[in-house]
């Protein structure tokens, strides 16, 4: 499978501490996104990282990109109830539009 | 901008009959859909990908006379699954991608439809 996998699988914190998500994929590739599902919901896209990119910020999102180790992280701080998702990465492979979500990681924040 | 809708958002069916779930792209044009189908608590799963004016390409394992899909406009897939089994119950989501620049690369995803066959 060309999967993608997160770690951890589930997260539960408290509001106002950072929850760190892992991905890792298989192949090069073009950039790597990530998106939010909430329950039963359809998907959000939060940023979107190219792979010649090292880091990127949006509002309290850090995305982070290590080709070598073909892994990024997310980095959400001072979480807040209404952060409670599914967090997907999603990759396309160098050469082409098609992306691949990874596992998933269940986030719960705790008020 | 950048909004995509999904119709319907919920369908109930019987075993056996077809059931058509449109995607649309409300303010761009989009050359390229996707469709994905999601298991409770698992990802999101490429069932096929369509471009304006051709044929889908369908990822493994995907049967195409199953999952009918017809991308007849630059704004308009629909997927449809035909003769429904209870195992085709999913929650099946499309994304688009627009035309230029930025778009291409970014999938704006529809809300989903939550398929029961029963």
């Amino acid at each position: 499978s060309q999967q993608g996998e997160e770690d951890p699988q589930a997260l539960s914190i408290q509001e106002g501490e950072n929850a760190t998500m892992n991905c890792s994929y298989k192949t090069s590739i073009n950039n790597l996104q990530w998106y939010r599902q909430n329950s039963g919901r359809g998907l959000v896209h939060l940023i979107l990282i190219r792979s010649n990119e090292r880091e990127k910020h949006s509002g309290r999102l850090r995305v982070t990109l290590d080709t070598s180790k073909k892994s990024s992280s997310l980095l959400i701080t001072a979480s807040r109830a209404a952060d409670t998702a599914s967090y997907f990465c999603a990759t396309a492979a160098s050469g082409t539009y098609k992306y691949i979500f990874g596992t998933g990681t269940r986030l719960k924040v705790l008020a | 901008g950048a909004v995509v809708s999904q119709h319907p958002s919920r369908v109930i069916c019987k075993s056996g009959t077809s059931v058509k779930i449109e995607c649309r792209s409300l303010d761009f044009q989009a050359t390229t859909m996707f469709w994905y189908r999601q298991f409770p608590k698992q990802s999101l799963m490429l069932m096929a990908t369509s471009n304006e004016g051709s044929k889908a390409t369908y990822e493994q394992g995907v049967e195409k006379d199953k999952f009918l899909i017809n991308h007849a406009s630059l704004t308009l897939s629909t997927l449809t699954v035909t003769s429904a089994h209870p195992e085709d119950s999913s929650f099946y989501i499309c994304s688009a991608s627009g035309l230029a620049g930025g778009m291409r690369d970014t999938q704006y995803f529809g809300p989903g439809t939550r398929l029961t066959v029963l």
